[in-house]
């Protein structure tokens, strides 16, 4: 019954590569997010989908591609992994009806580039 | 024992001590703050919240103040227990993005 579900927990893969990490919530949440938490534990929103439309598009390299298939999912796929691409990637999930902007949070994947 | 979130990150208190937890935030016109609760390994956890038009909350064993003022949160934790060692984070949300502040490390030693 796990509410935010990333897959995998851990990547490590190698420069130059593609990868992409899944992302399920079962909250019926209209809107998803990802962010990137880099080393000194600093949390950067990435994107933000409300209802599979993308709403906020950080700066962000466009080797990063989000992709929602449905209100459940938003997947993140990385083009060309570099080394400061390492970093534990969050999915979270919030619902804007009822007036609280609280977010849900995945256990986070940690990638690592070498 | 105090700690200003951006500046001093890291937060160490005996058990049973109360501890709080600053935040600056830098937009006038965020209207909702929440802190959220980030242990070891894990995803951050929301703690309590609180809108702009409010100064003070509580909830169990925690109070966060706003001081729109000067653009200050805090987070208090009263009777600090080994369970509330984690990182902590405020958020701030202004036109519908949330945007969170850097982490305090906060240690608690028996």
């Amino acid at each position: 019954d796990t509410a935010v579900s990333q897959t995998p927990k851990y990547l490590v893969t190698q420069m130059g590569n593609d990868k992409s990490i899944k992302c399920e919530q079962n909250l019926g949440h209209d809107t998803m997010y990802w962010y990137k938490q880099d080393s000194k534990k600093f949390l950067k929103i990435m994107f933000s989908y409300n209802n599979k439309e993308l709403i906020i598009n950080e700066t962000v390299p466009n080797r990063f591609s989000p992709k929602s298939p449905d209100k459940a999912h938003l997947n993140l796929h990385i083009n060309s992994l570099e080394l400061g691409d390492s970093a534990v990637y969050f999915c979270a999930s919030s619902d804007r009806t009822g007036g609280s902007y609280e977010q849900y949070f995945g256990p986070g994947t940690r990638l690592t580039v070498t | 024992g105090e700690s200003v979130g951006l500046h001093l990150p890291t937060l160490s208190v005996q058990e049973g001590d109360n501890s709080i937890i600053n935040c600056a935030y830098s937009n006038s016109a965020s209207d909702y703050f929440i802190w959220y609760k980030q242990e070891s390994g894990k995803g951050p956890q929301f703690i309590i919240d609180i809108r702009s038009n409010m100064d003070k909350r509580q909830g169990q064993r925690v109070t966060v103040l706003l001081n729109k003022t000067v653009k200050h949160l805090s987070l208090q934790i009263a009777a600090t227990q080994p369970g509330d060692s984690a990182v902590y984070f405020c958020a701030e949300r202004a036109a519908g993005k949330s945007t969170f502040g850097d982490g305090t490390t906060l240690t608690v030693k028996p």
